[in-house]
């Protein structure tokens, strides 16, 4: 079965500092991965997600994520943290037998000025 | 213009009453999802549905009801509402069902208060 663990509650960072959120997975076959990020009293808003090709992948807001198969890890990064970018983060996999997203529990990610 | 929205955003209610939530997406997708997050923020997938047919059903009570009219629109039907289903309620859509690749976009949930 397909799982992601984000082994961090929380993740503190001073604004300017680069940051990483760390996600980990497990599926049998190709990984589908993504990440979402949930602002207070908000939906999901997508990030970026790996599907194939290059190992860093770049989405929204300035956030990339690294791909590492021999880790089987999908870590979510940015060179330099706002304030703005404290939210919830969620790292998520294609469940390859159906068509849900498997999710993991969640890093609050908090960025003090 | 909203590509998946939610109506209510709040829903306090009742234990024992009937409660729907309607979702609408504008984005031309065939597919749609319902998920809940509880308390501990976990996001968990309830039902989802391709151009109005049941594709996920995951173990949900029967009390939870999932309506698709047309692929635009998928409503969220619970009767005998018990005060374990304070929760969350995100709407989801993808452009197809088994494009494992493909982004869902969620609405902006509504939150369900069972008193």
């Amino acid at each position: 079965a397909q799982s992601v663990a984000q082994p961090e509650d929380q993740v503190n960072v001073a604004e300017g500092n680069p940051l990483t959120v760390k996600c980990t997975y497990s599926v049998s076959g190709n990984p589908y991965l993504f990440w979402y990020v949930q602002y207070p009293n908000r939906g999901l808003q997508f990030l970026l997600k790996y599907i194939t090709g290059d190992n860093l992948v770049k989405g929204s807001y300035g956030f990339e994520a690294e791909f590492n198969k021999s880790q089987t890890s999908f870590h979510l990064k940015k060179p330099s943290a706002l304030v703005s970018d404290s939210a919830l983060y969620f790292c998520a996999v294609r469940d390859q037998a159906g068509t849900a997203l498997i999710f993991g529990k969640g890093t609050t990610l908090s960025v003090s000025s | 213009d909203t590509a998946v929205s939610q109506t209510p955003k709040y829903l306090v209610t009742q234990m024992g009453n009937d409660k729907s939530i309607k979702c609408e997406q504008n984005l031309g997708h065939d597919t749609m999802y319902w998920y809940k997050q509880d308390s501990k923020k976990f996001l968990k997938i309830m039902f989802s549905y391709n151009n109005k047919e049941l594709i996920i059903n995951e173990t949900v009570p029967n009390r939870f009801s999932p309506k698709s009219p047309d692929k635009a629109h998928l409503n969220l039907h619970i009767n005998s509402l018990e005060l374990g289903d304070s929760a969350v309620y995100f709407c989801a859509s993808s452009l197809t069902t088994w494009g494992l690749q493909e982004t869902q976009y969620f609405g902006p949930g509504t939150r369900l208060l069972v008193l």
